[in-house]
């Protein structure tokens, strides 16, 4: 059973840069795409970074991905308020055979 | 614009079936499979499965391979979840989720609370 493995929270200020992991394995970040979601309190997930490291429009670029090897990692820049969410990669999994979602990351203290 | 919408809140007994039924509209549903997502209160994301709706092929999470059952209706748009023999941990939100090929998950529906009681 594979298992992506994020940070269960992280803590910034207004203004400042967070970065949040994504630690995977061959089966999932090592060979496929990785796309980050953010979940509002009470709200449906959202799409924020797909294949790696593109944002939809609409998604400001103060929100950034990377992927090197068998990670993954998002980082925000000048935080906002309006930016506590939880926050899940989620890339496909060969051994669940559809997307494998990390244990998310909540994001607090703006 | 694109839209998903679901079904309404269930509430239902242990061993019970639940459906959630899902909507699509704003673009050509054949053209996008559709996905399961759950969270339970207080937890993460779960995927359950997925449906290619241009063929009904289905695949599933073998942690609910036997209970868990998608199926499409292309005349209606609509794609439905069945999820049997529930137990208590199976009380969560179930999403669906529109699949891109490029932007993955890129449209989900607002979600169906689904309580699981005796």
């Amino acid at each position: 059973q594979s298992v992506l493995t994020q940070p269960p929270s992280a803590s910034g200020t207004p203004g400042q840069r967070v970065t949040i992991s994504c630690s995977g394995s061959s089966s999932n970040i090592g060979s496929h795409n990785v796309y980050w979601y953010q979940q509002l309190p009470g709200t449906a997930p959202k799409l924020l970074i797909y294949r790696n490291d593109q944002r939809p429009s609409g998604v400001p670029d103060r929100f950034s991905g990377g992927k090197s090897g068998t990670s993954a990692s998002l980082a925000i820049s000048g935080l906002q308020s309006e930016d506590e969410a939880d926050y899940y990669c989620a890339p496909w999994d060969d051994t669940l055979g559809g997307p494998l979602f990390g244990g998310g990351t909540k994001l607090t203290g703006l | 614009q694109v839209q998903l919408v679901q079904s309404g809140a269930e509430v239902k007994k242990p061993g019970a079936s639940v459906q959630v039924s899902c909507k699509a509209s704003g673009y050509t549903f054949s053209s996008h499979n559709i996905h399961w997502v759950r969270q339970a209160p207080g937890q993460g994301l779960e995927w359950l499965g997925w449906i290619n709706i241009g063929n009904a092929n289905t695949k599933y999470s073998l942690k609910f391979q036997g209970r868990l059952t998608i199926t499409r209706d292309t005349s209606a748009n609509t794609a439905y979840m069945d999820l049997s023999s529930l137990r208590s941990e199976d009380t969560a939100i179930y999403y669906c989720a529109r699949f891109h090929g490029l932007y993955g998950m890129d449209r989900w529906g607002q979600g169906t609370p689904a309580t699981v009681s005796s």
